[in-house]
């Protein structure tokens, strides 16, 4: 089956960095997403990933590696506002989408 | 502003109603999705279409039926629900290009099935 794992929750404190992991079982590999949703919004685009490395904008950066099934998104200088659910999703090769549970990122003051 | 829209934004109904969900795309899409978004699960993908055929079906109850009158409206239509669909339901879009494409989301119509 397909599989894509991230942590239920992570708690950091603002102006701090932190790594939300993805890992990844899915057959094929056509990219990587990660995006971003407010509670009681809409998902909104983040990064995508479909070669080896890191990919960098602005605070946040995201990292990809195929051969170990796994990426990260770091959100550097963290502000409040940055308390969100981060969703990583993989691109099958059926080219369909196979989404993560998503992380609850908390930060604190 | 993500460029999809999405009405009502909350809904509450029996098991008995019938009621329909709407999307509308600003943004020249040529492809339109319906997710359900339940607490702690993975985003469940239940329909697509793409240049308003229906593509995808993923075994959803047919208590749901989907319509794509054009490439900018979606709607979801409800009857004789369970309280188990009382979820998030987003609608997506994306221009289809060779599988690049970005997916993106409404802010979802919060259902309640009493």
């Amino acid at each position: 089956g397909q599989n894509i794992d991230q942590p239920t929750e992570m708690t950091a404190t603002e102006g701090a960095i932190v790594q939300i992991n993805c890992t990844y079982q899915t057959s094929g590999f056509n990219g990587l997403f990660w995006y971003q949703q407010h509670a009681g919004e809409a998902p909104t685009f983040l990064s995508y990933n479909v070669l080896d490395g890191l990919e960098e904008k602005g605070r946040f950066s995201s990292f990809l590696s195929r051969s170990k099934g796994y990426s990260y998104l770091l959100l550097k200088e963290l502000q409040m506002k940055d308390s969100a659910s981060y969703l990583c999703a993989v691109r099958d090769s059926n080219y369909q989408l196979i989404w993560g549970a998503g992380t609850k990122l908390i930060i604190k003051p | 502003e993500t460029g999809v829209t999405q009405t009502p934004r909350h809904l509450v109904m029996g098991m008995t109603n019938k009621k329909s969900l709407k999307c509308e795309q600003h943004l020249g899409h040529n492809a339109m999705y319906w997710y359900k978004q339940s607490a702690k699960k993975p985003l469940e993908l239940m329909f697509v279409y793409s240049l308003e055929e229906r593509v995808e079906n993923n075994s959803v109850p047919s208590r749901f039926s989907p319509e794509c009158p054009n490439s900018s409206h979606l709607f979801l239509h409800l009857h004789t629900l369970q309280p188990e669909d009382s979820a998030l339901y987003l609608c997506a879009s994306s221009q289809e290009r060779g599988g690049q494409e970005t997916q993106y989301f409404g802010p979802g119509t919060r259902l309640l099935v009493l």
